[in-house]
């Protein structure tokens, strides 16, 4: 049974520069969450999908947008990247958009680097 | 504004030995908290929860203490083990939110040394 799997693992981008990170939820999910991970920081909520619709929202500006298919997996896309974007991004899927934080399983992260 | 504040980076602790992780919160409307431990190139991983009406919850070789007048949490591992060499998140949430939105600390650190 595939765990929540994630790709690219690393990625460098310069400012200004679009970036589209991917997700697959773990098998029987269909809700994804997107955290980011400063360095010396702990995961910040970005958004949450289910049903193809953004759920729930952090305080991150417009620039992160996101997405999420018909098969559950999702996209998170950040545009005009700032050297602030550089963080560990995280996704992790739960079954059904009220599931308790313990059934949330996060997978192992695509780490971002802006220069 | 850090709401959950681990303020210890890193911890070293012989094995056999307990360890004891403190995490303090700073919003009254939290009532449910968590732990997760991550190992590098590993998403996080939850460990054990406590709600407010607790003041203690215990699995296995994990508790955690909840002290709300003081806004104060605590995991301790006993024995600590080579295997629990890791970052340790503290993470809170409060009453109607999401399950995600859950606002995490910024981690300790644990090596456990022979």
């Amino acid at each position: 049974d595939a765990g929540v799997t994630q790709s690219p693992t690393h990625l460098i981008k310069t400012r200004g520069q679009q970036v589209t990170l991917r997700c697959s939820p773990k098998s029987g999910h269909d809700t994804v969450s997107w955290y980011q991970q400063a360095l010396g920081q702990g995961p910040q909520f970005i958004f949450q999908y289910y049903e193809e619709e953004e759920r729930q929202r952090g305080n991150f500006p417009d620039r992160f947008s996101g997405h999420q298919f018909p098969n559950y997996s999702s996209e998170l896309n950040v545009n005009a990247l700032l050297l602030g974007d550089s963080a560990l991004y995280l996704c992790a899927s739960s079954l059904g958009a009220g599931a308790t934080q313990e059934t949330q399983y996060f997978g192992p992260g695509t780490r971002l680097l802006v220069l | 504004d850090q709401q959950v504040k681990q303020n210890s980076p890193s911890l070293s602790v012989q094995e056999g030995r307990i360890s004891i992780l403190n995490c303090d919160y700073t919003n009254s409307m939290f009532d449910y908290f968590l732990w997760y431990k991550k190992y590098p190139a590993e998403g996080p991983t939850f460990l054990i929860s406590i709600s407010s009406i607790k003041d203690k919850n215990e699995d296995g070789r994990f508790t955690v203490f909840l002290n709300k007048s003081a806004k104060h949490l605590s995991l301790h591992i006993v024995p600590s083990q080579p295997g629990d060499s890791a970052v340790y998140f503290c993470a809170a949430s409060a009453p109607y939110s999401s399950a995600s939105k859950i606002i995490f600390g910024s981690g300790t650190r644990l090596s456990i040394r022979p």
